[in-house]
């Protein structure tokens, strides 16, 4: 059955520091993945999604992911943290053939300090 | 666009009563999607809709909980018997097909006492 791995329950980064959060998958086809972004009492946002294709995927608000497959991995990347982006944040996968729910990781937690 | 819009936001119930909590999905959206969080489970799937059937229940508790789409513009999500372990943010999601992206509402934080 598929999997997901968020390795950092929390991480802290300065504000303009680059951000780097860590998604492993674990499934033996290709999958379906996203990340979600959520704030404190609000849904889930959609950050960005890979769908097969370029392994560099670009989202909003400056994220981006790379999706590798010797890996296993799909990591959220960011040039220059804003406090704005303290929250947490879910990596999903999706089968993507016959069913299409989500495994969620655990999340991770980021704060951005001054 | 309104977004996936759920009510109640908030909802207290007594152990043994019954909770039903609605979900309306974006326009055009023909996936539906539940989900439950907890900080101890995270985020857990429990059902899901394709063009108002049900697809795959595998995720709900199989005695209290039940779900339902009775028209294309709402589902709903019942849950029997509340015990205190059913405490959770129940999330709604649609997608506008199976294989897209999917779209969470702001979820219905259920208190069972």
């Amino acid at each position: 059955a598929q999997s997901v791995t968020q390795p950092d329950a929390r991480v802290t980064v300065s504000e303009g520091a680059s951000l780097q959060l860590r998604c492993k998958y674990s499934y033996f086809g290709t999958p379906y993945l996203f990340w979600y972004v959520q704030y404190p009492r609000q849904g889930l946002q959609l950050l960005l999604k890979y769908y097969p294709g370029d392994p560099v995927v670009q989202g909003v608000n400056g994220f981006e992911a790379e999706f590798s497959k010797s890996n296993s991995s799909f990591h959220l990347r960011k040039a220059s943290v804003h406090w704005s982006d303290w929250a947490v944040y879910f990596c999903a996968v999706s089968i993507g053939t016959g069913n299409y729910k989500y495994v969620f990781g655990a999340g991770t937690r980021l704060k951005v300090i001054a | 666009n309104a977004g996936v819009i759920q009510t109640p936001r908030h909802k207290v119930t007594g152990k043994g009563q019954e909770a039903t909590l609605w979900c309306e999905p974006i326009s055009g959206h023909s996936a539906v999607f539940w989900y439950r969080q907890t900080i101890v489970q995270g985020l857990e799937f429990l059902t899901y809709f394709r063009n108002q059937a049900p697809i795959d229940d595998s995720g709900m508790p199989k005695e209290r909980f039940s779900a339902q789409m009775p028209n294309q513009s709402h589902s709903t999500l019942k849950i029997q018997s509340t015990q205190p372990q059913d405490s959770a943010v129940y999330l709604c999601a649609s997608s506008i097909g199976v294989w897209n992206e999917q779209y969470f509402g702001p979820g219905t934080r259920l208190t069972v006492l």
